[in-house]
C-alpha cells in the first residue's frame, strides 16, 4: 500500500532563516505531488505541483520554492522565513490526478 | 471557476445524535467531489468521492454523501456520531492539481 511521510513534523524557526521540508511517498511510481499550507482557521492553499522529476508548477507567488529530485521525493524550500510562512504545510499525491491523498503535516512557526 | 462553499463554520452534536454537513458547489461540468476529515494537527483522510453513477456514495467510518446536481450541493451524513467523529470536515471539488476546497467545518461531538 502506498504511504506518504512528511518531516519534520514540527519546526520553529526565526525570520530570515532558511527552510527545508520534506516529503516522500511509498508504494507508487511517478505521482503527482503536491504542496499545501493551511493558516490557522483557513482552508488549503495550493503552493506547487509536480508532474514529474524537475518538473514544478507554481500556484502563488511568494518566497518559497519547491523541487523534485526525485520520483518520489518532493522538498519544499525558502532562503529567508517570514513571519506569514508560518502555517501548517501538508504533501499530498495522487495518480490520474483525481482524489489526492495527504501526509501527516509539517507545523511551522516563524518567530 | 469553480468554488465550494461550507455554509457552516462549526457544528456541535450530541453524540449518538445524526449528522449532517453541508456543501455546495460550483463547477463548469459534472463535477468530481470529495469529502475529508482532518483530527487537530493531522493530514487529511479522504472519506468519499463522487465522480459519477450513484448519487449516494458510501464512504469510510460510517459516512455517506449524496450528490443533488439540482441543488449543486454534495452534503455529508452520518446517522449516529461517535465521540470520535470531532474533527474539522473539508469538502472539495475538481481534480488535482485544481481541486478547490471548502473552508471546512468544525465538529464538536457532546458526550
Amino acid at each position: 500500500s502506498q504511504t506518504i511521510h512528511q518531516w519534520p513534523a514540527t519546526l520553529v524557526q526565526p525570520v530570515g532563516s532558511p527552510l527545508s521540508l520534506e516529503c516522500t511517498v511509498e508504494g507508487t511510481s511517478n505521482p503527482n505531488l503536491y504542496w499545501y499550507r493551511q493558516a490557522a482557521g483557513r482552508g488549503l492553499q495550493l503552493l506547487f505541483y509536480s508532474v514529474g522529476i524537475g518538473q514544478i508548477s507554481s500556484e502563488v507567488p511568494q518566497n518559497l520554492s519547491a523541487s523534485r529530485p526525485q520520483d518520489r521525493q518532493f522538498i519544499l524550500s525558502s532562503k529567508k522565513l517570514l513571519l506569514s510562512d508560518s502555517g501548517f504545510y501538508l504533501c499530498a499525491w495522487s495518480v490520474g490526478g483525481f482524489e489526492q491523498y495527504f501526509g501527516p503535516g509539517t507545523r511551522l512557526t516563524v518567530t | 471557476a469553480q468554488s465550494v462553499t461550507q455554509p457552516d463554520i462549526h457544528i456541535t452534536v450530541s453524540e449518538g445524535a445524526s449528522l449532517e454537513l453541508r456543501c455546495n458547489y460550483s463547477y463548469g461540468a459534472t463535477p468530481y467531489l470529495f469529502w475529508y476529515v482532518q483530527s487537530p494537527g493531522q493530514g487529511l483522510q479522504l472519506l468519499l468521492k463522487y465522480f459519477s453513477g450513484d448519487t449516494l456514495v458510501q464512504g469510510i467510518k460510517g459516512f455517506e454523501a449524496e450528490f443533488k446536481r439540482s441543488q449543486s450541493s454534495f452534503n455529508l451524513r452520518k446517522p449516529s456520531v461517535h465521540w470520535s467523529d470531532a474533527a474539522e470536515y473539508f469538502c472539495a471539488v475538481g481534480a488535482a492539481p485544481d481541486m478547490r476546497f471548502g473552508a471546512g467545518t468544525r465538529l464538536t461531538v457532546k458526550p
